[in-house]
């Protein structure tokens, strides 16, 4: 059965850091491209980050471009997602999810249950 | 960067009744198209890739059509479970976008 979970989120200052990590079983995580997607509260879906299966690009959406890091370490089946200069906008669930293909060009089938992000003084 | 645009924002249907959701993409996307649905407290649910390729256990009564430009899914009979939130997501390039979703609810 293929799982995803996230864990990492809190409460946090603007201005702060955070690390979230997720844990992929059930499947070869080391082929698959990962994304980080996030939903602010009552909002919709964005897309934030995307690496692909060797860290060998990833990409990032403007929103968080120069702030946040996405990398992996498929020894431990494990994606992560560095998070600094933390703004009040970046309030919101963020979920890691995996395509349907190897390939990042198609929907995602898996996500995980999110780890909620707060950022408030 | 893609814009997509869904249509109606809220949708009322009656249980039995068809439902037909639209989206539009700013630019043509070919059929880099994903529908996906959400329950509260859920994360998004895969319903279509391709455009019209169903994900693994999406019953029948859904289907998704479109090319190009405008994209719609249509559910043929409301069950009591699919009332939820549709958004739909083009992949064609990155930055990956994503509707502001239909909200789908009970008449």
């Amino acid at each position: 059965e293929v799982q995803l979970v996230e864990s990492g989120g809190g409460l946090v200052k603007p201005g702060g850091s955070l690390r979230l990590s997720c844990v992929a079983s059930g499947f070869a995580f080391s082929d698959y491209t990962m994304f980080w997607v996030r939903q602010a509260p009552g909002k919709g879906l964005e897309w934030v980050s995307c690496i692909s299966s060797s860290s060998s690009y990833s990409y990032n959406a403007d929103s968080v471009k120069g702030r946040f890091i996405i990398s992996r370490d498929n020894a431990k089946n494990s994606l992560y997602l560095q998070m600094n200069s933390l703004r009040a906008e970046d309030t919101a669930v963020y979920y890691c999810a995996r395509p349907t293909t190897f390939s990042p060009y198609s929907g995602s089938d898996y996500w995980g249950q999110g780890t909620l992000v707060t950022v408030s003084s | 960067e893609i814009v997509m645009t869904q249509s109606p924002v809220t949708l009322s249907v009656s249980p039995g009744e068809r439902a037909t959701l639209s989206c539009r993409a700013s630019q043509s996307i070919s059929t880099n198209l994903a529908w996906y649905q959400q329950k509260p407290g859920q994360p998004p649910r895969l319903l279509f890739y391709g455009a019209s390729t169903r994900a693994t256990g999406i019953p029948a009564r859904f289907s998704g059509s479109g090319s190009g430009t405008e994209f719609t899914l249509t559910i043929s009979s409301l069950q009591s479970e699919d009332f939820a939130v549709y958004y739909c997501q083009q992949y064609k390039s990155w930055l990956f976008t994503v509707g502001q979703g239909t909200r789908l609810e009970i008449k």
